[in-house]
């Protein structure tokens, strides 16, 4: 079955880039996602990749994916206090559901 | 479109009552699902409907677990019995299936079983 890997931890200053990685297992999974998730509160989408693409940018955000590792990765540019939360991968099956396997996520946190 | 929304946001429960969790999703989404998170852990695929039928279910929803979604709009997931295993926060999420591939998920209901 699906597996998705994060290691747990990142502690990054402010203004400096952070980079979150993520490893997963299904060869097949059509769209990759990261998640932002501060404390008490719901998910919220920041970004996706489609599995045939090898990076996506989109504002302070760059994702990075090498389809022969299984490797994918969030680099949040500009670092700033408020971006202090938990991220999530995620990748999504290609059956008709289309679910979501998460990791258990990376908590980063941003110092001064 | 305010987004996904769930109702309650907390509830504390005795073990043994039943509680049930409401979720809106987004008005034109026909996808939704439902997720169980525990602490340090990731979302946890439970259910899901497409319109009003549900087509999956998790080994994890137990028969204890019940979810509806009866005229294709929002949907409610009652835990019969509760037990302190239950506790944890349910997420509700939703997507449009072939329009885009974006999945919003709600701000969640935690319950506590007490």
């Amino acid at each position: 079955g699906e597996d998705v890997e994060q290691s747990l931890f990142l502690s990054v200053r402010e203004g400096d880039s952070s980079v979150i990685n993520c490893t997963y297992t299904d060869s097949s999974s059509t769209y990759l996602y990261w998640y932002k998730q501060e404390p008490g509160a719901g998910l919220q989408l920041l970004t996706y990749i489609f599995s045939n693409m090898d990076m996506k940018q989109d504002q302070r955000l760059t994702v990075l994916l090498n389809k022969k590792d299984k490797h994918l990765s969030l680099r949040i540019a500009d670092t700033q206090t408020g971006d202090s939360a938990i991220y999530f991968c995620a990748e999504r099956d290609t059956g008709t559901a289309s679910k979501l396997t998460f990791g258990t996520g990376t908590r980063l946190q941003v110092t001064l | 479109d305010t987004g996904v929304s769930q109702d309650p946001r907390h509830k504390i429960t005795k073990r043994g009552q039943n509680v049930t969790f409401r979720c809106d999703p987004i008005s034109e989404h026909n996808r939704l699902y439902w997720y169980r998170q525990t602490l340090g852990q990731g979302p946890e695929f439970l259910t899901y409907f497409q319109n009003e039928a549900q087509l999956e279910k998790s080994r994890l929803l137990s028969d204890r677990f019940s979810a509806e979604r009866p005229k294709g709009s929002f949907s409610t997931l009652e835990i019969q019995r509760t037990e302190q295993g239950d506790s944890a926060m349910y997420l509700c999420a939703s997507s449009y299936a072939g329009l885009g591939n974006t999945i919003y998920f709600g701000e969640g209901s935690w319950l506590t079983v007490v």
